[in-house]
């Protein structure tokens, strides 16, 4: 069974960093392109990036509006992938999903961890 | 980018069909066959109904049903049920990117 848990999320001041990490498990991690997507509270989906398998390059492609503050990144030896967010404005808050993506399609997700910044 | 565009809510009766638009652009679901449609319900995480813009992921159900022509692709769902009720959202691949649709809100009444 696939399973995805994020963590990391809180509190955090405008301006501030924050970084959050997703444990796998039940499927192959390093062969797997990942993503994460979020959702601002009472809004709808936001693809924040995604990153390739090391086999692949490893590359990361990001949204707009995340574009050099964020970046993904994989620990294939502990099956976790990583968002650190630096520079954290307030339309960041949302809860963050860790996913796994194959096809253009997020086939699993996790249960979500929310990022809150504010004064 | 903009998002794809969906009808903000739809509704329907038990053991009826119901169809919700998703309209891009010929960047995004016009040109890639990557489409997919993710249920929501409250308080609960996203889980993938449709990929590729007409395949089911194993455990969904055949009642949920996906198709393309040009910009606007479209869920369609067959013999509704109570459980439906959900929020549904398109994507799309866009080359470097995925594109989200705003969201529709499904009412069984």
């Amino acid at each position: 069974e696939v399973q995805l848990v994020e963590s990391g999320g809180g509190l955090v001041k405008p301006g501030g960093s924050l970084t959050l990490s997703c444990a796998t498990s039940g499927f192959t991690f390093s062969d797997a392109w990942m993503t994460w997507v979020r959702q601002a509270p009472g809004k709808g989906l936001e693809w924040v990036g995604r990153i390739n398998r090391k086999s692949g390059g490893g590359t990361a492609d990001y949204a707009a509006p995340v574009k050099g503050r964020f970046t993904i990144s994989r620990d294939d030896s502990k099956n976790t992938l990583h968002l650190q967010m630096n520079s954290l404005k307030t339309e960041d808050t949302a809860v963050y999903y860790c996913c796994n993506y194959d096809r253009g399609s997020m086939e699993s997700w996790g249960q979500g961890t929310l990022v809150t910044v504010s004064s | 980018q903009s998002a794809l565009t969906q009808p903000a809510s739809v509704s329907g009766s038990p053991g009826q069909s119901i169809t919700i638009s998703c309209t891009g652009t010929s960047s995004d679901v016009g040109r890639y066959n990557f489409v997919s449609w993710y249920q929501q319900h409250p308080g609960q995480a996203p889980k993938l109904m449709i990929y590729e813009v007409t395949k089911w992921p194993s455990g969904v159900s055949n009642r949920f049903s996906g198709s393309k022509s040009g910009n606007t692709a479209s869920l369609t769902i067959s013999g509704l049920q109570a459980e439906d009720e959900a929020d549904y959202y398109c994507c799309s691949y866009a080359g470097n990117s995925l594109i989200f649709g705003g969201g529709t809100k499904l009412t069984v009444l």
